[in-house]
């Protein structure tokens, strides 16, 4: 199961566009990479998956470079309720035992 | 129903005692994953249902913990004789296939040991 590195925490302002990064270094060729928010006291909620080059949806967009080993989670200009735990996760799509790391916390300040 | 509904949404309880949590997924989801959140600290599986049946029991903790789901929707999540340690938020989440990252987490249940 391929392991992913992400930054402790972050802290941004609002109206800024935030980018969080994932380090995935043995991704296998048909691992997927995913990631999911997580506010205080609510289950995770999907945001967004890709394979390679970029992804974007009404919530974010997710940049994947050539060699897959990192990937990184942009949020466009960011309130304060993007306040959450960020989760990259990275393996088959048919694999439900992924391994969770304890995440990114973001804050968001005024 | 809209989402996964999970019940109770805190339960205290004593050390020895036996625990159940509900779980309703989304109707017509036939995958459901139970896991289990330690504070500050990622998700860790515990088992998953396809249908009534539970082909991946491996995460779950010890044989204190069982899990059913009939008419293939909701589950129990059962702990018996509980311990400290079983502290923790236990979330459940729903997909319509197996293996599909569009899960559908509920809002988890607090158990707390004391």
């Amino acid at each position: 199961l391929a392991k992913t590195t992400q930054p402790i925490s972050m802290d941004s302002y609002e109206g800024q566009e935030v980018n969080i990064t994932c380090s995935h270094n043995n991704i296998a060729t048909n691992d997927y990479i995913t990631w999911y928010q997580q506010f205080p006291s609510q289950g995770p909620r999907f945001i967004i998956q890709g394979y390679k080059t970029k992804v974007t949806n009404e919530v974010a967009s997710l940049f994947i470079p050539a060699d897959r080993k990192s990937s990184t989670l942009s949020l466009p200009r960011v309130s304060l309720s993007d306040t959450a735990v960020y989760y990259c996760l990275v393996g088959r799509d048919s694999n439900y035992q992924l391994i969770w790391g304890a995440g990114t916390k973001l804050i968001i300040k005024p | 129903g809209a989402g996964v509904s999970q019940s109770p949404s805190n339960k205290v309880t004593e050390k020895g005692k036996d625990v159940e949590l509900r779980c309703d997924p989304i109707s017509g989801h036939t995958a459901l994953y139970w896991y289990r959140q330690s504070l500050g600290q990622g998700l860790e599986f515990l088992i998953y249902f396809q249908g009534n049946s539970a082909p991946d029991k491996s995460g779950l903790p010890s044989d204190r913990f069982s899990a059913e789901r009939t008419g293939g929707s909701v589950s129990t999540l059962t702990i018996q004789r509980t311990q400290q340690e079983d502290s923790a938020v236990y979330l459940c989440a729903s997909s319509s296939m197996v293996g599909n990252y569009g899960y559908t987490f509920g809002s988890g249940t607090r158990l707390t040991v004391v």
